[in-house]
């Protein structure tokens, strides 16, 4: 069965809305997650590590007001992209590591800006 | 800088053999992951090395060497349903994953 679950799957909004995505660690506590976006027929980016009880930990070039990071819980984290454009629409996969050997991946969020 | 570097696409014919390889330079090494990722899908984990030589496991093979910063994917026996990319990731000295570009593997009959 899936170890890290991703909501939604697929979200289409408007531009200059806020859109929600959430990621659940299902089997085991996660300190840590990550959230990753990939274009078309590239490969994944790292954009943050979520760290829960404190504050995210942002790529260089991620703009962290525009992709706000929760991580309130040790099973789940929140990306939520702000005030979002067409230039935001993308693939957003979010990832726990189970120690330093296994990195289990969400399904995945397909966002569409119009 | 740290890189990771593999085919962007290969082809291969159903029933045959394919390898995919992957070179890396990275700061430091933790590991070494290969994932499949369907179109439109998350990657899903498909083998890990750390140490030196070749790990089985059913039709995939993955191979490492930590003194040619070199691995490869080898897949026996395609089926249609292998058609994907393949990413090759190296967990660095900060144990972050870095990833390649992608390998995207075409079957055909």
């Amino acid at each position: 069965g899936a170890v890290v679950s991703q909501h939604p799957s697929r979200v289409i909004c408007k531009s200059g809305t806020s859109v929600k995505i959430e990621c659940r660690s299902l089997d085991f506590q996660a300190t840590t997650m990550f959230w990753y976006r990939q274009f078309p027929k590239q490969s994944l980016m790292l954009m943050a590590t979520s760290n829960e009880g404190s504050k995210a930990t942002y790529e260089q070039g991620v703009e962290k007001d525009k992709f706000l990071i929760n991580h309130a819980s040790l099973t789940l984290s929140t990306l939520t992209v702000t005030s979002a454009h067409p230039e935001d629409s993308s693939f957003y996969i979010c990832s726990v590591d189970r120690g330093n050997t296994e990195a289990f991946f969400g399904q995945g969020t397909r966002l569409t800006v119009v | 800088g740290q890189n990771i570097d593999q085919p962007t696409e290969m082809t291969a014919t159903e029933g045959a053999i394919v390898q995919i390889n992957c070179t890396y330079q990275t700061s430091g090494f933790n590991g070494l992951f290969w994932y499949q990722q369907h179109a439109g899908e998350a990657p899903t984990f498909l083998s890990y090395n750390v140490l030196d030589g070749l790990e089985e496991k059913g039709r995939f093979s993955s191979f490492l060497s930590r003194s040619k910063g070199y691995s490869y994917l080898l897949l026996k026996e395609l089926q249609m349903k292998d058609s994907a990319s393949y990413l090759c990731a190296v967990r660095d000295s900060n144990y972050q994953l870095i990833w390649g570009a992608g390998t995207k593997l075409i079957i055909k009959p």
